[in-house]
């Protein structure tokens, strides 16, 4: 049983473009989580995302982020112009159920030159 | 506000002696906790949980306490071996939803 999936691993964009990130989780998991973790921090909520549903995006800056987990294919999170303070480690983690253990993917290293 | 503080960067222990890492905890909504473990340029790796109407769960190698009075939970590694050398960190959810972390204590077994 594979685990989470993210890919890419490590993604430089200039400031002003956008990132993409995606997140597979493992089979059976229909509870997606992502968080961010900046240099010498530990991890951050961002959101919670059910099959096509949204289910709790406290952690999500108002601007320029958005979050999907569409019916079919990997979650995304979406970074649109981003600055410099966006780089960061952003880790997805998938669950079979909202009351049960989260496992991580090994993270998408974002850079913003 | 850091709902969830590991107050210790760092934490060096002898190989085959026990490693106790430390964290706090503000929320008394939390009921539900867990252990981390974390290699550079990996995700996070779970240990161990506990919920709140425990106050002791064992694992192996691995002891997780949860002091809810004091708001306080450790986790205990005996013995420890060199491959445990990594970043800790304790999380918390209230409803077993988005978890809040600690900052991370970086534990190093010396041969």
């Amino acid at each position: 049983n594979a685990g989470v999936m993210q890919n890419p691993r490590h993604l430089v964009r200039r400031r002003g473009q956008e990132a993409r990130l995606r997140c597979s989780p493992m089979k059976g998991h229909s509870h997606v989580y992502w968080y961010r973790q900046l240099p010498e921090e530990g991890l951050k909520f961002m959101v919670y995302l059910q099959k096509e549903n949204i289910i709790d995006e406290s952690g999500m800056p108002k601007e320029r982020f958005s979050a999907e987990f569409p019916k079919e294919g990997p979650s995304i999170l979406r970074i649109q112009q981003v600055v410099r303070g966006d780089s960061a480690a952003y880790f997805c983690a998938s669950s079979p159920g909202a009351d049960n253990e989260q496992f991580f993917g090994p993270g998408t290293r974002l850079t913003v030159l | 506000d850091q709902q969830v503080k590991q107050n210790s960067p760092s934490l060096s222990v002898q190989e085959g002696r026990i490693s106790i890492l430390n964290c706090d905890y503000t929320n008394s909504m939390f009921d539900y906790f867990l252990w981390y473990k974390k290699y550079p340029a990996e995700g996070p790796t779970f240990l161990i949980s506990i919920s709140s109407i425990k106050d002791k769960n064992e694992d192996g190698r691995f002891t997780v306490f949860l002091n809810k009075s004091a708001k306080h939970l450790s986790l205990h590694i005996v013995p420890s071996q060199p491959g445990d050398s990594a970043v800790y960190f304790c999380a918390a959810s209230a409803g077993a939803q988005k978890l809040v972390f600690g900052q991370g204590t970086r534990l190093t077994i010396n041969p």
